[in-house]
């Protein structure tokens, strides 16, 4: 089945350090969401893109749907412990089923 | 307070014997879906359902079943559980349509297939 690009597949950050991550496709999508999975836990959802272009924050995060619609961005600034966990992009197309295709995830592991 | 409920958390089972995870829904969704968890491969779909009595094959159907009859409930069931089945399970749901906020996640089900 198909899935998302998504780099780096981990990193380790210091502290108080910014993180990018992003996710390509070969398709177009209407929709892009953000999802952190903490260890031991199901994803939950970090943020929600509906329009080619749009930037959408959520306190320290910022995620942007890529004007190619083929594409999307999450930033972390100024990075804490509890950032640490693994991230995945999900990108809805516009047909059939809506069905949502997942990234493979970027690992991030913080050092105090 | 709205959520998905899957069960049980873990579980340990052998080749061959036949096992069911539950799923729960206390949102109205109408979309429910299982998605395994396998390090390197992300999220892969095993089947989804759009609405009672209406199920689909994802990416992974191989070796597992579902049945929705009621909305609110999704369960998983491995007729004949083998060791690549060994796996950490989600159950998802999500309302329908475009400009959804997208699926809602279980804590997950690790299973291992002795």
């Amino acid at each position: 089945g198909q899935q998302l690009n998504q780099s780096p597949q981990s990193m380790f950050i210091q502290e108080g350090e910014d993180v990018s991550m992003n996710c390509t496709s070969s398709s177009i999508f209407n929709t892009w969401l953000w999802y952190k999975q903490d260890p031991g836990e199901g994803p939950v959802l970090l943020i929600a893109l509906y329009k080619a272009g749009e930037l959408t924050s959520n306190g320290r995060l910022t995620a942007q749907f890529g004007i190619t619609r083929k594409d999307s961005f999450l930033n972390i600034s100024a990075s804490i412990p509890s950032d640490v966990g693994i991230y995945f992009c999900a990108g809805q197309g516009n047909s059939g089923t809506y069905k949502y295709i997942f990234g493979t995830g970027t690992r991030l592991k913080v050092l105090a | 307070e709205a959520q998905v409920t899957q069960n049980p958390r873990y579980l340990i089972t052998v080749t061959g014997k036949k096992l069911t995870v539950t799923c729960s829904q206390n949102m109205n969704h109408e979309y429910m879906s299982w998605y395994r968890q396998d390090p390197g491969l992300g999220l892969r779909q095993i089947y989804y359902s759009m609405n009672v009595e209406v199920t689909d094959k994802g990416d992974v159907p191989e070796g597992y079943k579902v049945s929705r009859k009621e909305k609110r409930n999704f369960p998983l069931i491995l007729e004949s559980p083998s060791p690549n089945q060994t796996s950490l399970y989600f159950c998802a749901s999500r309302s329908q349509g475009l400009n959804n906020y997208g699926y809602t996640f279980g804590s997950g089900t690790r299973l291992t297939v002795v």
